[in-house]
């Protein structure tokens, strides 16, 4: 198995631009999340989903951010506009508690910096 | 005033020594634990779980002990090797039904020295 597959591994873009992130989690894996890691707050978790259905996106910080899972094998994080304080890196990883299987395997993330 | 970054706890030990990594959680209802290992520029692997009705489980070369009493949680690694230097993270889960997210402790670096 290739594990969970994000892209581009780095983004560099200009304050008010679009941003898309990519994610293909682990074949058969029916849950999904996206996290952020930034020195300052950690790793959070921004939104999850459970057969491609969003189940808590407490975590988004604003409506400036949206998720979406269109199928089983892809999910998109979307910051429109985008700000400098987003920059960070951006975490997908998938799960499939049904097998037991609680903890998550995650991507390799994606580093955004936005200028 | 403002916070101007995570001051992450470190760890320095020699090549060869035991490492104990510590971590508090905050959860009592928290009934399942997980050690993460995150190397610089990888996202987190992980390492080693626990759920809140053991007190211990081993690995290979890395054991995790549970005290729920004072909701604390440490992964002990033995024989540290070089490649064994990372950020360590603990993750708490509630559970219960259908939920599934892992809440993340800020980390601790650990150094390995050769």
């Amino acid at each position: 198995d290739a594990g969970v597959i994000q892209s581009p591994r780095h983004e560099v873009t200009e304050m008010g631009q679009e941003v898309t992130l990519r994610c293909k989690p682990i074949s058969g894996h029916d849950y999904l999340f996206w996290y952020r890691q930034t020195m300052m707050r950690g790793l959070e978790l921004l939104i999850y989903f459970n057969n491609n259905v969003p189940i808590d996106d407490s975590g988004m910080p604003e409506d400036r951010f949206s998720a979406k899972m269109p199928n089983a094998s892809f999910s998109t994080l979307k910051i429109q506009p985008s700000e400098p304080r987003d920059s960070a890196v951006y975490f997908c990883a998938s799960s499939f508690p049904g097998r037991g299987i609680y903890g998550y395997t995650f991507g390799s993330g994606t580093r955004l910096t936005v200028v | 005033g403002e916070s101007v970054g995570l001051h992450l706890p470190t760890l320095s030990v020699q090549e060869g020594d035991n490492s104990i990594i510590n971590c508090a959680y905050s959860n009592s209802a928290s009934d399942y634990f997980i050690w993460y290992k995150q190397e610089s520029g990888k996202g987190p692997q992980f390492i080693i779980d626990i759920r809140s009705n053991m007190d211990k489980r081993q690995g290979q070369r890395v054991t995790v002990l549970l005290n729920k009493t004072v909701k604390h949680l440490s992964l002990q690694i033995a024989a540290t090797q070089p490649g064994d230097s990372a950020v360590y993270f603990c993750a708490e889960n509630i559970g219960g039904g259908s939920n599934y997210k892992l809440t993340f402790g800020k980390g601790t670096l650990l150094t390995v020295n050769p």
